[in-house]
């Protein structure tokens, strides 16, 4: 079956290391993107990546880095520069031309 | 002012009670999409409306483009319900979505 998959959902780190983020998605959709989402507030766009090779950052991606080397990968690292790291953290794909957003479970990551 | 703005924030009801959740934006869009997080946090889309009116099941979403509005409805409610719904727009020549601050909905047997 075609979907969206971020792994793991459940990730714990301590404080001052980096993290990395795993969403994959076998839709053969071109555009990704990540989002962070705090308690009692939505979702902010971390970076985007409409095609591979190339990524843009979107409202908050400070202390944030990604790579898009496959089509079906866009990994999102969490560094030691991010001043508060634990929070859910949502992964989704677009198709070419689609309006239509496809969406993992998330991650939550809790840095201790 | 948010340009995806839901209400209520929060909302509480009894069993079989009828549920309207509404999101108005500012901006112009090309999709408008219904989405439901549980408690662990997973996000499942519900809907993704360009115009008038979808149904799943007791899911009913409009949309009103002239008025940019969305309601999401839902009928003979459950306390299986209970969920956050959040309203996310899509503007823009990049396709980013535009999300609303969601619905806290709590159904009580």
């Amino acid at each position: 079956d075609g979907g969206i998959t971020q792994s793991p959902k459940y990730l714990f780190r301590k404080e001052g290391q980096n993290v990395t983020l795993s969403c994959e998605q076998n839709l053969n959709h071109d555009a990704m993107y990540w989002y962070r989402q705090d308690p009692g507030q939505g979702l902010r766009l971390i970076y985007y990546s409409q095609i591979v090779n190339d990524f843009q950052k979107g409202d908050i991606a400070e202390g944030y880095s990604v790579s898009r080397e496959k089509k079906e990968s866009f990994p999102l690292t969490v560094t030691s520069a991010q001043k508060n790291p634990t929070a859910f953290y949502l992964c989704a794909s677009r198709g070419r031309g689609s309006t239509e957003a496809f969406f993992g479970q998330g991650t939550r990551l809790t840095v201790v | 002012k948010n340009e995806v703005e839901q209400s209520p924030q929060n909302l509480t009801a009894q069993e079989g009670e009828f549920i309207t959740i509404n999101c108005s934006y500012s901006v112009g869009i090309s999709a408008l999409h219904w989405l439901q997080q549980h408690p662990g946090g997973g996000i499942v889309s519900l809907f993704m409306l360009s115009s008038g009116k979808k149904k799943h099941g007791r899911l009913i979403a409009t949309i009103n483009i002239q008025e940019k509005h969305s309601s999401l409805h839902i009928t003979a409610s459950h306390p299986r319900d209970s969920a956050v719904y959040i309203c996310a727009v899509r503007s823009g020549s990049n396709y980013q979505l535009i999300w609303g601050a969601g619905t806290k909905l709590i159904i009580k047997p």
